[in-house]
């Protein structure tokens, strides 16, 4: 599976969008994009996830490079509670297993 | 009910002991995972099983071994601890089809002194 390489930390102001970009250059043509966030120490909890076209859910938006070298998660409103650390994974939606790098810890401001 | 349970939430223990965690699903999923995450860092796969019969190793499975008894019950064991096992640890569930996302355990924090 791919590797992906992700901001350690950013700011985002309550209320305002909080684009999270990922970095995934070296995907395969059949290997998906997701995203996951961890609040606290609480177990990891599934975002969305695509594999070329842009998709959007009642938590986020993803939007993926025509390239598929990149992409970046979407919070439209961020609130106080959108405050954790979020992973971006590529792999195969078959594939064995999800390897988690060290993600974006994210933090809305008030 | 939380869909992924795990057991004992926290537990404090000596080096050289046996621990066993302990993770049940109600999801029906035939995926079930064991991740590890030390502060600071992210989820690292300790093992992993498709199903009852199948058993595979992670990136970090020397120290740890896994029993799946049934499909909806995965546990791990540390055979004999020791300190730098001190982590929170996590079992998570996916199905065969459809995203494949991961559901999670709310996580077993485990200190061996």
């Amino acid at each position: 599976d791919a590797k992906t390489t992700q901001p350690t930390s950013m700011d985002c102001a309550e209320g305002r969008a909080a684009n999270l970009p990922c970095n995934h250059s070296t995907i395969s043509g059949n290997e998906y994009v997701y995203w996951y966030r961890q609040i606290h120490s609480q177990g990891p909890q599934y975002i969305i996830h695509g594999l070329k076209n842009n998709e959007t859910n009642e938590m986020a938006s993803l939007i993926i490079t025509e390239d598929r070298k990149s992409s970046t998660l979407i919070l439209p409103h961020a609130t106080l509670r959108d405050t954790a650390v979020y992973y971006c994974i590529v792999r195969v939606n078959t594939g064995n297993q999800f390897y988690f790098g060290t993600g974006t810890s994210l933090t809305v401001i008030p | 009910d939380a869909d992924v349970t795990q057991t004992p939430r926290n537990r404090i223990t000596k080096t050289g002991k046996r621990i066993m965690l302990e993770c049940s699903q109600t999801k029906g999923h035939d995926r079930m995972y064991w991740y590890r995450q030390d502060p600071g860092l992210g989820l690292r796969l300790i093992y992993y099983s498709f199903d009852v019969k199948d058993i595979n190793k992670g990136e970090i499975s020397d120290g740890y071994s896994v029993s799946r008894q049934a499909q909806a019950k995965f546990s791990l064991s540390l055979e004999s601890a020791i300190p730098n096992q001190t982590a929170l640890y996590f079992c998570a569930t996916s199905e065969v089809g459809g995203g494949g996302e991961l559901f999670f355990g709310e996580g077993s924090r485990l200190t061996v002194l």
